[in-house]
């Protein structure tokens, strides 16, 4: 089975330009979630989506939103870009309860100039 | 609110010898713990997971990590180390979200960066 996908790979954007990321999870899986990483820290919680629905939000600027399609795939969106905001974006899977592991996909670069 | 404290930022080792990466981590309710490792570049892997049980967890490659719940702490353990486990491993906590739902977030430590030299 194909592990968490994420499109693109690296990108490059202005300041003030918008920007979506998109995520694939693993098949079966019903629960994504969106983390921040920037370079020399752990990863911040951004977002959580479980059947479509948000079910948790990290401390982000409204600036930041997020949505999950029927195929349970997700999109994030940053609006109004700021030179902070260049970091690894990471997508992860998981079948829902936190009692389970959240997959990684292998994340999209970000920088912002 | 969970939070976790990864004791070092970096662990310089050599090659079949044994090492410990620290991880310490304070909540007012119970949390499951995890270990992710992350190689340059790419995202995160599970090395293990604490849900309940033995207090002794064996994960993958040949890690293990010890639950002690009176000192809150989760160390990953390893007893002889290969320069492929050079990376950066994080220590996280799975809590319920403030609404007190169980689809939990993941709060992770700021990471150690094991170097395992030839």
């Amino acid at each position: 089975d194909a592990g968490v996908t994420q499109s693109p790979t690296h990108l490059i954007k202005t300041r003030g330009q918008h920007v979506t990321l998109r995520c694939s999870p693993i098949s079966g899986h019903k629960s994504v979630s969106w983390y921040q990483q920037v370079l020399g820290q752990g990863p911040q919680f951004i977002f959580q989506y479980y059947e479509k629905e948000e079910r948790g939000r990290g401390n982000f600027p409204d600036r930041f939103s997020a949505r999950q399609f029927p195929n349970y795939s997700s999109e994030l969106n940053v609006n109004a870009l700021l030179l902070g905001d260049s970091a690894l974006y990471l997508c992860a899977s998981s079948l829902g309860d936190r009692r389970y592991e959240q997959y990684f996909g292998p994340g999209t670069r970000l920088t912002v100039t | 609110a969970q939070s976790v404290t990864q004791l070092d930022s970096q662990v310089p080792v050599f090659e079949e010898a044994p090492v410990e990466l620290r991880c310490n981590y304070s909540s007012s309710v119970s949390v499951y713990l995890f270990w992710y490792v992350q190689y340059p570049n790419q995202g995160l892997q599970l090395l293990l997971k604490y849900l309940s049980g033995s207090t002794l967890v064996k994960g993958i490659n040949g890690f293990e990590a010890e639950f002690n719940k009176s000192q809150t702490s989760f160390h990953l353990r390893k007893p002889s180390v290969h320069i492929s486990d050079t990376a950066e491993y994080f220590c996280a906590v799975s809590g319920p979200n403030a609404g007190g739902t169980s689809y939990g977030k993941l709060t992770f430590g700021q990471g150690t960066i094991l170097t395992v030299h030839p």
